[in-house]
């Protein structure tokens, strides 16, 4: 199979920097994105990762380890607005532009 | 730049009967993906669409299918709906290119089967 793991749920506080993990199988591995989804909206795009490192994009940074199958976003300096849904997601070779996607991380940021 | 437009936004049906949705594409863009959102299931991938032709399909049974025409616009259609079709769709967008780094998600289409 090709399952996407990461938290179902987090809670940080306001101002703080809070790291949500995602892991998926390493077979046939061709890209990672990372999308945040506010309730009632469409998914926005975050990052993309598909070489060992980090992507940083101003207040949120992304990890990518393709030997352990691992990424994480990391989100500093958090507001109430990124309570949200983060969404990872992966493409496959051979699948074109198909994404596998996870469950979603639920964000609250408290104050 | 226009963002990827979805068409209805809601939508209520009863089972049994058929539904077709609609999804315009960035100007430019040749791919479009299907996606069925759902609490339990998370977003699931339908199918994709690329210069008319269906280039990868998901794990959904044939009441489900797509088409996309010469202008990029893409539909899907559900036959017989059940109340398990009951999702959130949402269409995206890339330019279809060997590499593609990002998908352009429109608003979606809440459909309600009663």
């Amino acid at each position: 199979g090709q399952n996407i793991d990461q938290p179902t749920e987090m809670t940080a506080t306001e101002g703080a920097i809070v790291q949500i993990n995602c892991t998926y199988q390493t077979s046939g591995f061709n890209g990672l994105f990372w999308y945040q989804q506010h309730a009632g909206e469409a998914p926005t795009f975050l990052s993309y990762n598909v070489l060992d490192g980090l992507e940083e994009k101003g207040r949120f940074s992304s990890f990518l380890s393709r030997s352990k199958g691992y990424s994480y976003l990391l989100l500093k300096e958090l507001q109430m607005k990124d309570s949200a849904s983060y969404l990872c997601a992966v493409r496959f070779t051979g699948g074109g532009n198909k994404l596998t996607f996870g469950t979603g991380t639920q964000l609250k940021v408290e104050l | 730049k226009a963002g990827v437009t979805q068409t209805p936004r809601y939508l209520i049906k009863t089972r049994g009967q058929q539904v077709t949705l609609s999804c315009s594409p960035i100007s430019g863009h040749r791919s479009v993906s299907w996606y069925q959102q759902t609490p339990g299931q998370g977003l699931q991938f339908l199918f994709e669409y690329f210069s008319e032709t269906q280039r990868n399909k998901g794990n959904f049974p044939g009441r489900f299918s797509g088409r996309q025409f010469s202008n990029s616009r893409s539909e899907m259609n559900v036959s017989t709906l059940e109340l398990g079709d009951s999702a959130l769709y949402l269409c995206a967008s890339s330019p279809g290119q060997l590499e593609p780094h990002e998908q352009y998600f429109g608003p979606g289409t809440r459909l309600t089967v009663t």
